[in-house]
């Protein structure tokens, strides 16, 4: 089974909404990351949060860590229509030597 | 800087032919990684290298092989394919495991 699991699976809001995904996982971490993949395109860093950490930021992306509660959540503030993409979490296990992806939350931003 | 680039980008083969799908970087990347992408499912690891001469197995290696020959390269092999293997390939690279990972734009790979 997955490490990390996307909620919800799919999120449609309005342009200037803010948006909000959720990832939890099962097993202990060094980090977490999250990526985004326009239609037809690779995958794209956005952020990376160390399982010391609480909070990051940057730009209009806010990710938090709640690590007793083996979760994530990446929040994106004032959405525009090219936020349109699909976001996945990624964990950095432990024990391992590989990321660990979930099944994504795809984001459609109206204008 | 053309970051990660996969060489094809679309592809049929019929069952049991054999291809080799090419990933080069040119950041000076230790690690190197194969994933396929399937719908529903998110990226799943087919192999990786923690560098030049070296392999490894990730989560779904039956049916393929590759190798690390140089640094900047990492190749990825069907031997013989299967339908199950239609799919989205995807390769990445990252200066060490903790880092964050670059992907190329994927390989479109259907097997009839």
């Amino acid at each position: 089974s997955q490490q990390g699991e996307e909620d919800p699976q799919a999120l449609s809001i309005q342009e200037g909404e803010n948006a909000t995904m959720n990832c939890s996982y099962k097993t202990s971490i060094n980090n977490l990351q999250w990526y985004r993949q326009n239609s037809g395109r690779g995958l794209v860093h956005l952020i990376l949060i160390r399982s010391n950490e609480r909070e990051k930021h940057s730009g209009r992306l806010r990710v938090t860590l709640d690590t007793s509660k083996k979760s994530s959540s990446l929040l994106i503030t004032a959405s525009r229509a090219a936020d349109t993409a699909s976001y996945f979490c990624a964990t950095d296990m432990e024990y391992g030597n590989k990321l660990v992806f979930g099944a994504g939350t795809i984001l459609r931003v109206k204008s | 800087n053309a970051g990660v680039t996969q060489t094809p980008k679309f592809r049929v083969l019929k069952t049991g032919q054999s291809m080799t799908l090419l990933c080069a970087q040119d950041m000076n990347h230790e690690y190197m990684y194969w994933y396929r992408q399937d719908p529903g499912m998110g990226l799943r690891l087919i192999h990786y290298s923690v560098g030049e001469g070296t392999t490894a197995k990730g989560e779904v290696p039956d049916g393929y092989n590759v190798s690390r020959l140089k640094k900047q390269n990492f190749l990825l092999g069907l031997e013989s394919a299967a339908p199950s293997q239609t799919s989205v390939y995807f390769c990445a690279s990252s200066y060490s495991r903790v880092q964050p990972q670059h992907f190329g734009d994927g390989t479109r790979l259907s097997i009839l």
